[in-house]
């Protein structure tokens, strides 16, 4: 079985604070990828970064940057100067075993305060 | 192109009611999925397609019934709707190698059942 761990429900942070969502997961597989979504208040779910299991390199995009560690099962996401359009729910998900099935996190609601 | 494309957006039914979610995709993805978005709640999957005519059951699939004809649809059939079953669905859809394709959803389909 697996299973993805995002313990942070909510975050507050104020506008231009660096804001870091958490992310554990759990697998037997070897070969896996970890996602992350962000659903804004629209509700639509949009593609943020994919990462496999076997390439650990952090990864920085803009303002969003990605921490994977395989020794510690983790895939932290964070926010850097954050704005008020960073606001939404951010979801964690994992692929593995063979099959395209996807298991998410339950998600972190984050509000940036202007 | 359209993308992932849902019908209807919402929709309200009566307890014992059935009712059939669509679900297309112009983008030629094997791969196809639903899940069910509770208030709150991550997203769970319902069932998954990996091609025409192979369908196969997700984490939470009692209620509910799939078929893949073609490429492009996925409908998602509710029997006997119950007030379990309110939720937001969400349809998605990816390429079909290697497991580590991001998922492209639609917009999803408010479900009340009263």
């Amino acid at each position: 079985a697996q299973k993805v761990t995002q313990a942070q429900t909510e975050i507050s942070v104020v506008e231009k604070e660096d804001v870091t969502l958490d992310c554990v997961y759990e697998t037997r597989d070897t070969t896996y990828y970890l996602f992350w979504y962000k659903q804004p208040p629209s509700g639509e779910l949009v593609f943020l970064i994919r990462r496999n299991s076997f390439d650990e390199q952090n990864e920085i995009s803009g303002r969003y940057s990605w921490n994977f560690q395989k020794s510690t099962s983790s895939f932290n996401f964070t926010i850097t100067a954050s704005q008020v359009v960073d606001s939404a729910v951010y979801f964690c998900a994992l692929i593995s075993g063979g099959y395209q099935k996807v298991t998410f996190g339950t998600g972190t609601k984050l509000q940036v305060i202007p | 192109n359209a993308g992932v494309t849902q019908t209807p957006k919402f929709r309200i039914l009566k307890i014992g009611q059935s009712m059939t979610l669509q679900c297309a995709q112009d983008m030629n993805h094997n791969y196809m999925y639903w899940y069910r978005q509770d208030p709150g709640m991550g997203l769970k999957l319902i069932y998954y397609s990996v091609g025409a005519g192979i369908t196969d059951k997700g984490e939470v699939p009692n209620g509910y019934n799939v078929s893949r004809s073609t490429t492009e649809d996925f409908p998602l059939r509710l029997e006997l709707a119950a007030p379990s079953q309110t939720s937001v669905y969400f349809c998605a859809s990816s390429y079909s190698s290697g497991g580590g394709y991001e998922q492209y959803f639609g917009p999803g389909t408010r479900l009340t059942v009263t």
